[in-house]
């Protein structure tokens, strides 16, 4: 069925450096995504969305990309901190149901 | 202000017990969610409620799980007789209408033994 996964599992990092994390999707229906990070015990927590109009949107420190050609969504931090380190979900939300990839553990090397 | 809570944190229960897993949204939110996490996983949507009312409930894995917001603002979800593979962490989210930002709760880690 149609699903919403992430290309790498595990991302490590040096403070400081910039952070890539990658999504692929393949409902070419979807038309709202959002990146959540969630730490070890907590509920997800928002960071920033996009709608299928928009090809970028700039948030504090984050930028996420899409491509629909390509049906492949990207989350970008800048001067990547240790308070960064978290699992990354990349999700949509066609209709209040919303789909979760398995998520990217990112960990940032001080 | 207050977020979303989850209340208990953690739970064991026996193979063959039933639980009860409650919710406490936000204030004035009238969408709420409920999601079900698997270990290294991701969450997976469960049921949808708009005030009293659910919407979706088609996530749902079998007839043994049942949710309820009686009153539009606290939800309980409920499990019967449950099985080792329930074991998991059930998320609750709220939002201020269907398709604005959810907030989620920290979960209640259910281990079913």
């Amino acid at each position: 069925g149609e699903s919403v996964g992430l290309h790498l599992p595990t991302l490590s990092v040096q403070e400081g450096d910039n952070s890539i994390i990658n999504c692929a999707y393949s409902n070419s229906a979807s038309d709202y995504f959002i990146w959540y990070k969630q730490e070890s015990g907590k509920g997800p927590q928002f960071i920033i969305d996009i709608r299928s109009n928009m090809d970028k949107r700039q948030g504090q420190r984050v930028t996420v990309l899409l491509n629909k050609t390509v049906k492949h969504l990207s989350l970008q931090i800048a001067a990547t901190q240790p308070g960064d380190s978290a699992v990354y979900f990349c999700a949509e939300n066609p209709n209040n149901d919303m789909r979760f990839g398995a998520g990217t553990r990112l960990t940032v090397k001080p | 202000g207050a977020g979303v809570s989850q209340s208990p944190r953690y739970k064991v229960a026996k193979r063959g017990q039933d639980v009860a897993l409650r919710c406490d949204p936000i204030s004035g939110h009238v969408s709420l969610f409920w999601y079900q996490q698997a270990l290294g996983q991701g969450p997976e949507f469960l049921t949808y409620f708009q005030n009293e009312a659910q919407l979706d409930k088609s996530g749902l894995p079998s007839d043994r799980f049942f949710a309820e917001r009686p009153e539009g603002s606290v939800s309980t979800l409920k499990i019967q007789r449950t099985q080792q593979e329930d074991s998991a962490v059930y998320l609750c989210a709220s939002s201020l209408a269907g398709e604005d930002e959810q907030y989620f709760g920290p979960g209640t880690r259910l281990t079913v033994t």
